[in-house]
């Protein structure tokens, strides 16, 4: 069956500590993996995806395909990075766009 | 980037009456939407994939005849809840994708509040 697990609901850390939103995917072929993110009263938008291996905001997110992973990152956390983080897979490489969400992980970030 | 837009951002409705929500891709043509109900500081749950020109597509265990769907044009799908109870009461949203398929492009949802 095709999954997205993010086992952490809330996520608290103080400023300037690393961080670390964990994915697990469960999925036959090769995946495309997306994080989108949810600030208060804004609405969802993409953070980053696994095909372009960027950082985005000091984020960086890293396809480990042996573990079925796609955990989101950043060294130094700051307080503009509390919201929402949805983990998402796209089962239908470059089309549909029915993406399968993981149930999020609010990150509170603590001065 | 490309921009959906949902109208109205919020409504207040007696239970019983049905409720329209708009989701219209501002600079770029959508064939396909897709609505999702979101509950606070939960996930988004898929309810329907609005096709263009053809029927709405429903996830299990959503009523089609309770959420009526129609995608009227390719910047245009609406979601109607009739009769809504307070149990409808929730933050709906829509989605649209990017040509390339995998970015979705959200609307800024609507907030349905069912007395």
């Amino acid at each position: 069956a095709q999954r997205v697990t993010q086992p952490e609901k809330l996520l608290s850390v103080f400023k300037g500590a690393p961080v670390e939103l964990k994915c697990n995917y469960s999925y036959s072929g090769s995946p495309e993996l997306f994080w989108y993110v949810q600030y208060s009263r804004q609405r969802l938008q993409l953070l980053l995806r696994h095909i372009s291996r960027e950082s985005i905001k000091g984020f960086t997110a890293d396809l480990n395909k042996g573990e079925t992973s796609f955990h989101l990152k950043k060294p130094f956390a700051q307080e503009e990075d509390s919201a929402m983080y949805y983990c998402a897979l796209n089962p239908l490489r470059n089309q549909g766009g029915k993406l399968i969400f993981g149930q999020g992980t609010e990150l509170s970030v603590k001065p | 980037g490309a921009v959906v837009s949902q109208h109205p951002s919020r409504v207040i409705c007696k239970s019983g009456t049905s409720v329209k929500i708009e989701c219209r891709s501002l600079d770029f043509q959508a064939t396909t939407m897709f609505w999702y109900r979101q509950f606070p500081k939960q996930s988004l749950m898929l309810m329907a994939t609005s096709n263009e020109g053809s029927k709405a597509t429903y996830e299990q265990g959503v009523e089609k005849d309770k959420f009526l769907i129609n995608h009227a044009s390719l910047t245009l799908s609406t979601l109607t809840v009739t009769s809504a109870h307070p149990e409808d009461s929730s933050f709906y949203i829509c989605s649209a994708p990017s040509t390339s398929g995998g970015i979705l492009f959200f609307g800024p949802g609507t907030r349905l509040t069912v007395l």
